[in-house]
């Protein structure tokens, strides 16, 4: 089946410093991969979608600065916050399309807290 | 623009009972998937169940099974013979083009 590893599980950091995470598709290529951002007791909400060579696609509302995605390869995508500050903790998780059911593959999520 | 609404923020069964979890969608578009998505305490995200708009058959896998009324734009989940591990967070998704749109999601508490 379709696995996406998603690094860190968890992070913290102080505030003003950058942190990435990473996503990666194990056993297939991964034409497109989003990014969603989800708040406790709340629903997935998407910030990006990338696809691979090309730049992000941002939703209406996420800064493109302080959130950097880099699609550089069909098996890789990350997510770097920038000048991290408290309101930016949150859970991050990407999702895959690619798969063999051409279905989208989620990462296990990380929880970042910016202190 | 999809939009997808979950009327239930939380449900409550019996375990060994039957439930069913509504979902309601609005869209332009003829082709399309609808999914249900389970979020256990660990938040991974797991499909539960996948139905391609196109196919009038209702999907089934094991003890999940959809009621998806096209022309009404409903899809309801039905979990059969509860178990305790079924208690997540169930969220409904529409995918049109490249994007999966979800709803606000129902918390499904299993009671023994």
């Amino acid at each position: 089946g379709a696995v996406v590893s998603q690094h860190p599980s968890w992070v913290i950091c102080k505030s003003g410093t950058s942190v990435k995470i990473e996503c990666r598709s194990l056993d297939f290529q991964a034409t497109t991969m989003f990014w969603y951002r989800q708040f406790p007791k709340q629903s997935l909400m998407l910030m990006a979608t990338s696809n691979e060579g090309s730049k992000a696609t941002y939703e209406q509302g996420v800064e493109k600065d302080k959130f950097l995605i880099n699609h550089a390869s069909l098996t890789l995508s990350t997510l770097t916050v920038t000048s991290a500050h408290p309101e930016d903790s949150s859970f991050y998780i990407c999702s895959a399309r690619g798969g063999p059911n051409y279905g989208y593959t989620f990462g296990s999520g990380t929880r970042l807290t910016v202190v | 623009a999809q939009t997808v609404t979950q009327s239930q923020p939380e449900m409550s069964v019996q375990e060994a009972e039957t439930v069913t979890l509504s979902c309601t969608y609005d869209t332009s578009e003829s082709d399309y998937y609808l999914f249900w998505y389970k979020q256990p305490p660990s938040r991974q995200m797991i499909l539960v169940i996948r139905q391609e708009a196109y196919k009038q058959q209702n999907a089934t896998e094991n003890r999940f099974s959809v009621n998806f009324q096209k022309a009404a734009k409903s899809f309801s989940l039905k979990i059969s013979d509860s178990q305790l591990g079924d208690a997540a967070m169930y969220f409904c998704a529409h995918n049109a083009g490249n994007m999966l749109t979800f709803g606000g999601g129902t918390r499904l508490m299993v009671k023994p």
